[in-house]
């Protein structure tokens, strides 16, 4: 069974830095892109950026770029998403979805991490 | 970028009744590259169609979509308790990829 697991709530102060994981299982890890969506409080979904971990290779969205970063660990099925210094407009639910084979679309979502900014 | 609208916002059904959701692209969305998934209030979205008319695995085949080009719908022949939620349409056709803003489904 493929599953995506994420890691707990964060609650940071403006200007901290922050890494998030998800680990990926039921599925050869190193062969499906993964990516992060991120959903403000009452809002849609927004495409972060994307990671191969099989070769680290990353795509991000324009309105991410420089933003964020995405990266994989494939020796421990897990991948990342981290900021090296929050703004309290970062408060929001991510979720990691695992990218189904050569088409951009998300077949599986892990259960969200909400990350809460604020001083 | 290629945008997606949906409508409507809110849709108003009662239980048994066919609701069809719309996703229209400002751009062609190139080989119906065109997905659907519905999220439930504190749930992470689910996927249910990809290629703009294909079923994801264990989705109900009263979930069905259609499309080409620049219109893609969604339709639910008979909505069940359980499929009052918001459908999100995202296309994959071109990068970045984007998501349209939702069209809630609620219980009149």
């Amino acid at each position: 069974e493929v599953q995506m697991v994420q890691s707990g709530a964060e609650v940071k102060k403006p200007g901290e830095s922050l890494k998030i994981s998800c680990k990926g299982s039921g599925y050869s890890f190193t062969n499906h892109w993964i990516g992060w969506v991120r959903q403000m409080p009452g809002k849609g979904l927004e495409w972060m950026g994307i990671v191969y971990p099989g070769d680290s290779d990353t795509r991000y969205s324009p309105s991410f770029q420089g933003q964020v970063t995405v990266s994989a660990d494939k020796s421990i099925s897990t991948a990342h998403l981290q900021w090296s210094s929050l703004k309290a407009s970062d408060t929001a639910m991510y979720y990691c979805v695992r990218v189904a084979g050569d088409r951009y679309y998300f077949d599986y979502w892990g259960q969200g991490t909400l990350v809460t900014v604020s001083s | 970028e290629i945008v997606l609208t949906q409508s409507p916002g809110t849709l108003s059904l009662s239980p048994g009744e066919r609701a069809t959701l719309s996703c229209r692209a400002s751009q062609s969305v190139s080989s119906s590259y065109l997905a659907w998934y519905q999220q439930k209030p504190g749930q992470a979205p689910r996927l249910l169609i990809f290629g703009a008319s294909s079923r994801a695995t264990g989705i109900p085949d009263r979930f069905s979509g259609s499309g080409s080009g620049t219109d893609f719908t969604l339709t639910i022949s008979r909505l069940e308790p359980e499929d009052f939620a918001v459908y999100y349409c995202q296309q994959y056709g071109s990068s970045p990829l984007t998501f349209g803003g939702g069209t809630k489904v609620e219980i009149k």
